[in-house]
């Protein structure tokens, strides 16, 4: 099956710095990868996502991207203020089989971003 | 934030009771998902049903007991539990039709303790 990495594990930063986040997945039939962002005692929120025929994606402050020859996609985050402080998950998926969108998530990342 | 909906956010029961956890979606979705988030690992997908239709039961132990009488609705029966079945139990779903965005959206979850 799937098996998503992710990391870092924590990531501490300076408002206004970036952060970049990665994750490598191992099955290459793989075509969708959204990023959850987690505040505490919140439920995930999908905050961007990637399917494997582009290779970049941009929203805002956000954006990710796709390298599906080394299999490993990236968020990174511009510009950061303290409300991005969250936990950040990535995920895996074969999307569009009709069984049902069976994400496999990484382990999540603790973003802390210092004023 | 009213999409899915769970029911009840916090459980406390013993290892001898039986309870159940109920989810809700108003999304017009197709497919629901059962999660488990714990401290120390990932979010771990447990179950998932597509048009009410169980698809995958990711080798999750029989105390645990899942129910989908239609589309809107996904139950987790809990029995017999042990102390380290406490977690956060996330509920999912997603329109899963050929061609359309299958994004995840999760309900609040239920904090369960077992006592």
């Amino acid at each position: 099956g799937e098996n998503v990495e992710q990391h870092p594990s924590t990531l501490s930063v300076q408002e206004g710095d970036s952060a970049v986040i990665k994750c490598t997945y191992s099955d290459s039939a793989s075509n969708y990868f959204p990023w959850y962002k987690q505040e505490l005692g919140k439920r995930p929120q999908l905050i961007i996502d990637i399917r494997s025929n582009v290779g970049e994606k941009k929203d805002q402050r956000i954006a990710v991207t796709l390298n599906k020859t080394a299999k490993h996609f990236s968020l990174h985050i511009t510009e950061t203020q303290p409300e991005d402080s969250a936990v950040y998950f990535c995920a895996a998926s074969i999307s569009g089989d009709n069984a049902g969108n069976m994400l496999t998530f990484g382990g999540g990342t603790r973003l802390m971003v210092k004023p | 934030e009213t999409g899915v909906t769970q029911t009840p956010r916090h459980l406390v029961m013993g290892m001898t009771n039986k309870k159940s956890l109920k989810c809700e979606q108003h999304l017009g979705h197709n497919a629901m998902y059962w999660y488990k988030q714990s401290a120390k690992k990932p979010l771990e997908l447990m179950f998932v049903y597509n048009f009410k239709e169980q698809t995958e039961n990711n080798s999750v132990p029989s105390r645990f007991s899942p129910e989908c009488p239609n589309s809107s609705h996904l139950f987790l029966h809990l029995h017999t539990l042990q102390p380290e079945d406490s977690a956060l139990y996330l509920c999912a779903s997603s329109l899963n039709w050929p061609g359309l965005p299958d994004t995840q959206y999760f309900g609040p979850g239920t904090r369960l303790t077992v006592l």
